[in-house]
């Protein structure tokens, strides 16, 4: 049982550069979300998705983009990688149950 | 405005003490959800217990326990008898009733248990 895949696991750009990384859930979760994880700050909601052709801006939205066109697949664009993108990157989909959030394993985005 | 504070950055003991990372939340909603996740030095996020605004019973997991006091809006997390591999950063999260499945998580504690 595959959980949240993510890919790549590591991955260096440079500035100005786009680039998308892959969420895929094989466990039919409604939820999506992608987070990203700085030192001191926990995890900051980036955009979300209640469903498939749904979306909507979490907490730090800005040079992001997402989109949902299945229930299985939530990937996150960057269209224009700044520094200030250096961070770690998590998805996770969960049921509207409040049951618990799965978590991928996460991508470390480095921005030179 | 939901939130989530963890005051504690960083603890330190010394194996086999009681340890208590404190987490303590804000919300509007009464229908919430409230999460305590572990990461330890891989990375990965490790789920730890979910509890329900309307379960205020205190849980116990092996050498875990949780305290969930409505009263002061706090969830806090004791490891009894630590370990070594219990060092990782612990994240407390707020999860309110549909909310799209939105968490909102504390700034993390770093935990080190030394031998």
């Amino acid at each position: 049982n595959a959980g949240v895949t993510q890919t790549p696991k590591f991955q260096v750009l440079k500035t100005g550069q786009s680039m998308t990384l892959q969420c895929a859930q094989d466990m039919n979760h409604e939820y999506m979300s992608w987070y990203r994880q700085d030192p001191g700050m926990g995890l900051r909601l980036i955009h979300y998705s209640v469903g498939a052709g749904i979306t909507d801006q979490g907490e730090v939205p800005n040079g992001y983009n997402v989109s949902r066109s299945t229930t299985e697949d939530f990937p996150l664009r960057l269209l224009s990688a700044a520094p200030s993108q250096t961070s770690v990157y998590f998805c996770a989909s969960r049921t509207p149950r409040g049951t618990e959030a799965f978590f991928g394993q996460g991508t470390r985005l480095t921005v030179v | 405005a939901q939130k989530v504070t963890q005051a504690q950055t960083e603890i330190s003991v010394v194996e086999k003490e009681d340890v208590t990372l404190d987490c303590v939340y804000e919300t509007r909603d009464t229908t919430y959800y409230l999460f305590w996740y572990k990461q330890p030095p891989s990375g990965e996020l490790v789920f730890l217990i979910r509890r329900n605004s309307f379960d205020e019973q205190n849980e116990i997991s092996g050498r875990y326990s949780w305290n969930f006091q409505k009263s002061t809006s706090s969830f806090n997390f004791t490891i009894t008898a630590s370990q070594v591999v219990d060092s990782a950063v612990y994240f407390c999260a707020l999860s309110e009733n549909n909310q799209g499945g939105k968490l909102i998580f504390g700034q993390g504690t770093e935990l080190s248990v030394k031998p």
